[in-house]
């Protein structure tokens, strides 16, 4: 299963509201994860089942869809969240990874 | 605290073999499914092998399978990753994650630090 992520890079300022989407190349129901990564450090988990936030992760994250489309949404930027983040399937194996969206201080 | 901690890495040339293992803690180890993910440098990530929480049953990517072998050893509360033929192309941050716990819901939650290979002559 492919997962297609866009945009691959973006710039905000902190305060703005974040948007990324990823497309699965089949049906995945919400056998959708979303991560982030800083550099040098481990892929965070943020999000399971499309919408279902990780224990700990503030609700400025949030996640929807569900079939082949899905998005990952952040409220409010703050300067904590400037990073990588990654859309993940696990409806089958091999899992497979999005190709990432770096976001970036405008 | 619960914690995966990777070792193993290091320089190896083409063809060479590597051994990584990753050690678990603060958890009950054989509830767990396993898998390892990898990183090149300056590239997203990739899923590499899944072992279930008996390991009899084990998942490969295409680019690893036949060179690649995972296990796990309940006593000593590990997980393994024999890497042989290495290519450069294996170049990669190697990190240990959760899979899925003992009811098979998707984990993912905890992430070792990594452990970095590099095949290079």
């Amino acid at each position: 299963i492919q997962m297609t992520q866009s945009p691959s890079s973006l710039s905000a300022s902190v305060g703005d509201r974040v948007t990324i989407t990823c497309r699965a190349s089949e049906v995945i129901g919400d056998h959708l994860a979303w991560f982030q990564q800083k550099p040098g450090k481990p892929p965070k988990s943020l999000i399971h089942t499309a919408s279902r936030l990780q224990s700990g992760v503030p609700s400025k994250f949030s996640g929807s869809g569900s079939g082949t489309d899905f998005t990952l949404t952040i409220s409010s930027l703050q300067a904590e969240d400037f990073a990588t983040y990654y859309c993940q399937q696990y409806r089958s194996y091999p899992l497979t990874f999005g190709g990432g969206t770096k976001v970036e201080v405008k | 605290q619960v914690q995966l901690v990777e070792s193993g890495g290091g320089l190896v040339k083409p063809g060479g073999s590597l051994r990584l293992s990753c050690a678990a803690s603060g958890f009950t180890f054989s509830d767990y499914y396993f898998s390892w993910i990898r990183q090149a440098p300056g590239k997203g990530l990739e899923w590499v092998s899944y072992i279930s929480d008996n390991g009899r049953t084990r998942y490969y990517a295409d680019s690893v399978r036949g060179r690649f072998t995972i296990s796990r050893d309940a006593a000593k509360n590990s997980l393994y990753l024999q890497m042989n033929s290495l290519r450069a192309e294996d170049t990669a941050v190697y990190f240990c994650v959760r899979d899925r716990d003992k009811k098979y819901e998707y984990a993912f939650d905890v992430c070792g630090q990594g452990t970095m290979v590099t095949v290079s002559s």
